[in-house]
């Protein structure tokens, strides 16, 4: 268990639907990241937040957003889903920058869209 | 923006036999991370080099960053079927601006 919890560890919906995907970050991390991953993608950068704001945000869709709310969870939403949405959805934390431990990881939300 | 290439992208080699994944920046490198990745898991934090030249290791994994900090190698030795999974190297912004750019992965197989 690296400490980050992330839930649900699967998620089969049907394409325009919206789905709401749950992080809470390892106790005493004020950073969270999200990250999705496909095969032909790769590991892509979407949003992170450092104690309730946004920080920095990379590839991610309109039809997305993401929050973090006073205990430090986050909560990632997708709408309007498509089926090239499926995909790992990740989140990782950290204290604050990455440092010389990197962020740890949660074990991802499966995604799937029919 | 900085990329990171990696190669081998797949790579099977036999039990008991050592290996080298690649990781190439386009841009130096402030920061290089390595991660492995067991399939359809979470990915496990393995090192950090920041210094050129600086080497690492964890157990029978060794990472090196080169003096130009613009490549990184990772050299497995005496492979064993517990390393399989997928490598991914990951890079710090050129501004610090706190975000890791991981690369595409390196899978590796490992043959009993």
């Amino acid at each position: 268990d690296s400490g980050v919890t992330q839930t649900p560890k699967h998620l089969i919906t049907a394409t325009g639907q919206r789905v709401t995907l749950r992080c809470s970050p390892r106790s005493g991390d004020l950073s969270v990241y999200w990250y999705q991953q496909s095969l032909d993608q790769g590991l892509q950068f979407l949003i992170q937040y450092y104690n309730g704001e946004e920080r920095a945000k990379g590839n991610i869709l309109e039809r997305f957003s993401a929050q973090q709310f006073p205990d430090l969870h986050s909560e990632l939403n997708l709408s309007s889903l498509e089926l090239g949405d499926s995909a790992l959805y990740f989140c990782a934390s950290s204290v604050d920058d990455p440092g010389p431990y990197g962020y740890t990881f949660g074990s991802g939300t499966r995604l799937t869209v029919v | 923006s900085q990329e990171l290439e990696q190669s081998p992208q797949s790579l099977i080699v036999q039990e008991g036999k050592n290996l080298t994944i690649n990781c190439t920046s386009s841009k130096t490198l402030y920061g290089l991370y390595w991660y492995k990745q067991k399939y359809g898991e979470g990915l496990i934090f393995l090192m950090m080099l920041q210094k050129g030249g600086e080497e690492k290791s964890h157990e029978k994994i060794t990472a090196k960053l080169d003096e130009k900090k613009q490549q990184s190698s990772l050299h497995i030795t005496a492979s064993q079927p517990s390393h399989a999974g997928i490598y991914l190297c990951g890079a710090e912004g050129m501004n610090r601006d706190d975000k890791i750019i991981f690369g595409k992965g390196t899978r590796l197989h490992i043959l009993p």
